[in-house]
């Protein structure tokens, strides 16, 4: 595709829910990042995949969030028994490079809301 | 550990006014990069700039300048006669080399721009 395509665009979650979040990267590109913003804040790194092999993961709040990508391309953010602090738009970020600092580019997040 | 300031949380001009957003970094590598990025209303952050810390150049992209000084550990954004569609949320970042491939981004809390007609 043209961009990064995140879905849903909008979650809402009661609380307990587990919860998923799709990315799917542009075409080919190699890097893929995840990043929460909550409201009012900068994103935060949440964990970055090389293709198909999660590099970093440390900036996953709890064990009650997973990544993969199973395949080098969609990646899937998944929230296990989601809490209200859990509410926030979730970023994907995709790069055709291995080394990324001429700036990926974003999607346009999935905003969670846990109630 | 790597941090980013902004200490500006909402700006708001009149159109067609210059306005400047201030960025202060801080990092132990000698070897980094500084991004801004704009965040609309629709939510997807747009990539505006990329410096190394090697280049001390100052950037001018039509209406956008970018001021990068390392003595002061600064990276301000200056929008000269601005515009409504400037109107968005500003994000400074950092990334540090030393990262290698895994070149994650380090953001400041945003700035709120706001250009009345």
């Amino acid at each position: 595709g043209a961009g990064v395509s995140q879905s849903p665009r909008y979650k809402v979650a009661k609380r307990g829910q587990d919860v998923a979040l799709r990315c799917d990267p542009i075409s080919g590109h190699v890097s893929l990042f995840w990043y929460q913003q909550a409201l009012g804040q900068g994103p935060e790194f949440l964990t970055y995949f090389q293709n198909e092999a999660q590099l970093d993961k440390s900036g996953l709040p709890s064990d009650r969030f997973f990544a993969e990508r199973p395949e080098g391309s969609v990646s899937t953010l998944k929230i296990q028994r989601t809490q209200q602090e859990d509410s926030a738009v979730y970023l994907c970020a995709s790069s055709f490079h291995r080394r990324v600092h001429v700036g990926y580019t974003f999607g346009s997040g999935t905003r969670l809301t846990v109630v | 550990a790597q941090k980013v300031t902004q200490a500006q949380t909402e700006i708001s001009v009149v159109e067609k006014e210059d306005v400047t957003l201030d960025c202060v970094y801080e990092t132990r590598d000698t070897t980094y990069y500084l991004f801004w990025y704009k965040q609309p209303p629709s939510g997807e952050l747009v990539f505006l700039i990329r410096r190394n810390s090697f280049d001390e150049q100052n950037e001018i992209s039509g209406r956008y300048s970018w001021n990068f000084q390392k003595s002061t550990s600064s990276f301000n954004f200056t929008i000269t006669a601005s515009q409504v569609v400037d109107s968005a949320v500003y994000f400074c970042a950092l990334s540090e080399a030393s990262g290698g491939a895994n070149s994650k981004l380090t953001f400041g809390k945003g700035i709120t721009l706001s250009v009345r007609p």
